[in-house]
């Protein structure tokens, strides 16, 4: 069955350190999704991707963030100068039609540790 | 502000008992409202979608149902098994026309033990 595939599924960085978490989306799904998860509260909303450009983002998603899918596989996103509250897990997402319709498969995350 | 608000909080029941969780939502204009199971440490995954016209929908031992009116869903869980120890998230979709309008409650974590 297919599946969104994360990597690195663990990684630990010093504050200030550019991190890149990546992340192979369902081959053809169209829409992409970076969601975060802080230990202990709820999955929050970071972007959306569509057609090779971002479609939404929220307040989190500043200017520290940004999203890439540099060869038509792979989706990622780089934290320039992460900070002791991006540590949490990072979960990808993808899906056929938009958030808003259609199940949303996500990947099994990966973990960001700064220390 | 669009919320969702799941309880309890956290369950434990015997296995083979039946269980229901609650969600309550806020959230417009109303699109779909999912049910996710999230294993510790693991993504979530999709147990059940459903529209304002449907108000109950199953996936195997998992019962949703929707009521859009008092804008209150719950999780049936029949016959529990050890294997369903996780969490359960509520999460609601506002359409927009486009983009991402998930909204995700902080869950249910259920335990159950022998």
């Amino acid at each position: 069955e297919p599946e969104v595939t994360q990597t690195p599924s663990h990684q630990v960085t010093q504050m200030g350190q550019e991190v890149i978490l990546r992340c192979v989306p369902i081959s053809n799904h169209l829409y992409f999704y970076w969601y975060r998860q802080i230990l202990g509260q709820k999955v929050e909303f970071l972007v959306s991707f569509y057609n090779n450009e971002i479609s939404e983002k929220s307040e989190i998603f500043d200017d520290q963030f940004s999203v890439e899918r540099p060869d038509g596989s792979n989706f990622t996103l780089k934290i320039r100068s992460t900070k002791l509250e991006d540590s949490a897990m990072y979960f990808c997402a993808s899906n056929l039609a938009g958030a808003n319709t259609g199940e949303l498969f996500f990947g099994e995350g990966s973990r960001l540790t700064v220390l | 502000k669009n919320q969702v608000e799941q309880s309890p909080q956290s369950l434990i029941i015997l296995e083979g008992k039946n269980c229901t969780l609650q969600c309550n939502y806020t959230v417009s204009p109303f699109s779909n409202l999912r049910w996710y199971k999230q294993d510790t440490g693991r993504g979530p995954v999709s147990l059940t979608i459903m529209t304002f016209s449907e108000n109950t929908k199953s996936n195997g031992r998992y019962t949703a149902t929707l009521d859009a009116d008092t804008k209150q869903s719950s999780l049936h869980i029949t016959a529990s098994q050890l294997s369903d120890s996780a969490s359960y998230i509520c999460v609601v979709s506002a359409y927009t026309g486009g983009g991402n309008k998930l909204t995700f409650g902080t869950g249910t974590q259920l335990k159950v033990e022998l």
